[in-house]
């Protein structure tokens, strides 16, 4: 079965601090996996795809196939971070997105 | 540069009643998907449209659920006889081969 687990509905961190946010997927074969940002008032968009291994607004996220996480990752918290941030996946193609059931970070000045 | 557009952006209406609910995607994007988010959920998967290949309708909870769409362009989700329970935010998605998927900003359903 394909499943997306976020363990953490909410993670609280000081402005400055390292941010690490949680996902952990199953899925038979080869997926691909996305975080995707929703801050207030605005539209889910693409934060990260884990094919074009970019760093986006600081942000990282590696695909480990052998622990399949796709943990996201940033160095040094920014209160405009704040926002509800999800994990997806996908089979190859365009085939639907399977979602966890997002974090919610809050930065704290 | 017009991004997906989805009509009404809140939809407030009485159990029983059925409800439409329209998606505009990105010009040139083949694929078309519907999504729901209930309060404190994630987002699930209802339907997804590919070119001219069959809908794959898996997503769908119940035969209360249809949508259509018109070649590539607008696609429109009908709800009959609504439940309570139908009450969530209905996201649609777009996107072209191998590109990841742009998402509307949602229509909110409440069901009274």
């Amino acid at each position: 079965a394909q499943r997306v687990t976020q363990p953490e509905k909410l993670l609280s961190v000081f402005k400055g601090a390292p941010v690490e946010l949680k996902c952990n997927y199953s899925y038979s074969g080869s997926p691909e996996l996305f975080w995707y940002v929703q801050y207030s008032r605005q539209r889910l968009q693409l934060l990260l795809r884990h094919i074009s291994r970019e760093s986006i607004k600081g942000f990282t996220a590696d695909l480990n196939k052998g622990e399949t996480s796709f943990h996201l990752k940033k160095p040094f918290a920014q209160e405009e971070d704040s926002a509800m941030y999800y994990c997806a996946l996908s089979g190859t193609g365009n085939t639907p997105l399977v979602f966890g059931k997002g974090t919610r970070l809050s930065v704290i000045a | 540069g017009a991004g997906v557009s989805q009509s009404p952006s809140n939809k407030v209406t009485e159990k029983g009643k059925d409800v439409e609910l329209r998606c505009d995607p990105i010009s040139g994007h083949t694929a078309l998907y519907w999504y729901r988010q209930r309060l404190g959920q994630g987002l699930e998967f209802l339907i997804y449209f590919q070119g001219n290949s069959a809908p794959d309708k898996s997503g769908l909870p119940s035969d209360r659920f249809s949508a259509e769409r018109t070649g590539e362009s607008v696609s429109t989700l009908t709800i009959q006889r609504t439940q309570q329970e139908d009450s969530a935010v209905y996201l649609c998605a777009s996107s072209t081969l191998g590109q990841p998927q742009h998402f509307g900003d949602g229509t909110r359903l409440s069901i009274l």
